[in-house]
């Protein structure tokens, strides 16, 4: 199985500051072929589902707001929040969907300092 | 709009069998496009994926984690448009809330959840 390590396990940051969450994998998840990172990120708030914010790394599911950015290639990805509004905090997760079973990363959580 | 069901929560003793039912409105379980999975999340396992149901070139395809791959059996209801969860066995390490999620064969991620259930294994 393809492990998904995040860091920190959570964060404090000021309203109107960036947060950035790391992700890492135990190998690849670059499809070589279309060069695609098949690796997600996820929102969870208590009490409610995860919610999709990013897919192939770097793309914003729709209605997601343009403060959610997505980086990173191969093994290391980043998760940005530009500008941290109140209604951010949450657990967020990222997932790898390159090799079944699909797996999460532990998640980090995002708090306001 | 998509939206999936899952059914209430749930209390089973060690040894029975674990039945959750996603109810699907907005897609059908036999999209060809989709593919429907379980989802369980805990305090010790985290988020884990259980397994997925899908149809495709007109026949239906399941595939599982290894880990629960023996105890474990996902099928579609076509005529109710669901699909059901269905685990033996249970011990009290099956205790989580479970997901029913919808992967979208374009994007691979799960975009749609349903909102959970809380299912507890005590004697």
């Amino acid at each position: 199985d393809i492990v998904m390590t995040q860091s920190p396990d959570s964060l404090a940051v000021s309203l109107g500051e960036r947060a950035t969450v790391s992700c890492k994998s135990n190998q690849s998840v670059l499809y070589n072929s279309d060069s695609k990172n098949f690796l997600a990120w996820y929102q969870q708030k208590p009490g409610q589902p995860p919610k999709l914010l990013i897919y192939w790394a770097s793309t914003r599911e729709s209605g997601v707001p343009d403060r959610f950015s997505g980086s990173g290639s191969g093994t290391d990805f980043t998760l940005t929040i530009n500008s941290l509004q109140t209604e951010d905090v949450a657990v967020y997760y990222c997932q790898q969907y390159y090799n079944s079973p699909w797996t999460f990363g532990q998640g980090t959580k995002v708090e306001i300092k | 709009q998509v939206q999936l069901q899952q059914s209430s929560t749930g209390l089973l003793k060690p040894s029975q069998t674990l039945s959750l039912t996603c109810v699907i409105s907005g897609d059908s379980v036999s999209d060809n496009t989709v593919a429907w999975s379980w989802i369980r999340q805990s305090p010790s396992r985290g988020l884990e994926w259980l397994g997925r149901t899908y149809y495709r070139s007109n026949k239906w395809i399941t595939d599982y984690a290894l880990s629960v791959r023996s105890r474990m059996a996902i099928s579609p209801d076509t005529s109710r448009n669901q699909f059901s969860l269905q685990m033996t066995s249970a011990t009290p390490d099956d205790t989580a809330v479970y997901y029913c999620a919808r992967g979208r064969s374009a994007i691979r991620a799960f975009d749609v959840w349903g909102q959970g259930t809380m299912v507890i294994v005590s004697s």
